[in-house]
Order: C-alpha cells, then sequence, then structure tokens
C-alpha cells in the first residue's frame, strides 16, 4: 500500500522553542494532508487539514498561529509548533488520501512524531 | 457531535484464543465504520470498514457488522495470532464532512505464544 513518512520520530525540545514535523507521502501525490495529534489512552484527535496551494483548515480550538501548517508540494506537509510548552507534549501523527480520492475515507498514516517539550 | 467508544485495553490472550474487541458509536447521520489497526513502530492502516447498516467488513481473518438497531461495530477473530499483537482503532466518517475521521481511544492486544 502507499507509504507516509514522518520526520523526526521523536523529537525532544526546550520550552520556547519551535519544531518542524514533516509529513512525506512516498509514492503517491496527495493534495490534502491530515494532522492528528494523540494523547495517552486517547484517541487521535484532528488538528487541521493541509491544503497543497491553500491555506490550512484549523479544527475548532486549536491555535493556528501555534500550530503552523505548511503544504509546499503534493507530497509534502509540514507542522511546526511555535514556542513550544510543556502541555503540547504529545504524539503528532499526518495522514493523506492519495490524489483524486473523493472520500477520503482510504487514509494512510504516518508513523508519528513523539515530542516530548521540557 | 459523532464518537466513538471502545473497550479499553490492554487485552491479553492466548494464541488461538478468540477475539472481540468492543465499539459503539453515536452518530446524527450515517457514517460509514473502520477498525484501523497499528503495529509497533508503524503508521495506521486500514483493518476493514463497512459503509452501511448490515454491511460486514472483513480482512485477514477479522470481521465486523455494522449494527444500527445497537450502533455497534464489534471486531471479532475466530484464531488470533502472535503477529496480531498491535493497537486498534475503532473509527468513523464524520456525518457533517467526509473527510473527517473520528477515532475511539484504541484498545492494544497482546498475544501469547
Amino acid at each position: 500500500g502507499a507509504v507516509v513518512s514522518q520526520h523526526p520520530s521523536r523529537v525532544i525540545c526546550k520550552s520556547g522553542t519551535s519544531v518542524k514535523i514533516e509529513c512525506r507521502s512516498l509514492d503517491f501525490q496527495a493534495t490534502t494532508m491530515f494532522w492528528y495529534r494523540q494523547f495517552p489512552k486517547q484517541s487521535l484527535m484532528l488538528m487541521a487539514t493541509s491544503n497543497e496551494g491553500s491555506k490550512a483548515t484549523y479544527e475548532q480550538g486549536v491555535e493556528k498561529d501555534k500550530f503552523l501548517i505548511n503544504h509546499a508540494s503534493l507530497t509534502l506537509s509540514t507542522l511546526t509548533v511555535t514556542s513550544a510548552h510543556p502541555e503540547d507534549s504529545s504524539f503528532y501523527i499526518c495522514s493523506a488520501p492519495p490524489k483524486g480520492e473523493r472520500s477520503y475515507n482510504e487514509q494512510f498514516f504516518g508513523p508519528g512524531t513523539r515530542l516530548t517539550v521540557l | 457531535g459523532d464518537s466513538v467508544t471502545q473497550m479499553e485495553g490492554p487485552v491479553t490472550l492466548s494464541e488461538e484464543a478468540f477475539l472481540t474487541i468492543n465499539c459503539t458509536y453515536t452518530a446524527t447521520g450515517y457514517p460509514s465504520l473502520f477498525w484501523y489497526v497499528q503495529y509497533p513502530g508503524e503508521g495506521l492502516q486500514l483493518l476493514l470498514k463497512a459503509t452501511k447498516a448490515d454491511d460486514k467488513g472483513s480482512n485477514k481473518g477479522f470481521e465486523a457488522t455494522y449494527r444500527k438497531e445497537t450502533t455497534s461495530f464489534h471486531l471479532e477473530k475466530g484464531s488470533v495470532q502472535v503477529s496480531d499483537s498491535a493497537v486498534y482503532f475503532c473509527a468513523l466518517s464524520d456525518s457533517s464532512s467526509a473527510s473527517k475521521i473520528i477515532f475511539g481511544s484504541g484498545t492494544r492486544l497482546s498475544i501469547r505464544p
């Protein structure tokens, strides 16, 4: 099946710094990618929808100035956590439906990035 | 809004045991239902899905039936293997937006040889 990669797989940073997480579709193009956040023993929560060539769409309660999303190409979306704080520590997961997939039901997920803010 | 509730884990079984992981949902419309699996160190993978009431999704020996009357989509397998050890997520496509998937909290399954 289609492969989505994330980099880095885990990152530890100091409070106040910014961290960039990359999501790449390796063997297919994706005009849309999704960013999720998962707290321990909790559901994946959709944070935002990344759209190639246009602004991201954020879910209610997600600060767009804190979680900057850039969909630079048809195979790359980045999530930057700005001025990170310990409460931002979480597991961040991206997903992508192949270009042309209408319902987005067939999403392919990355392995996730574990962010720890000290 | 729509939501998914699934059995809390971890669940530990012996090889060849029967598996059931319960999942119930709340939705205002007619969502599609999914089971995703996450093997250690890998991304989530779609295991099976059902798009309408009474549909049965099946894959790799796993089955789940879309039960509208009980709003359930329980995952079953007759004889589990060590290789089935993973985290299983029940999910639905949001009634208001086909692009949004709502996940349950996940159930960690461990199979003993």
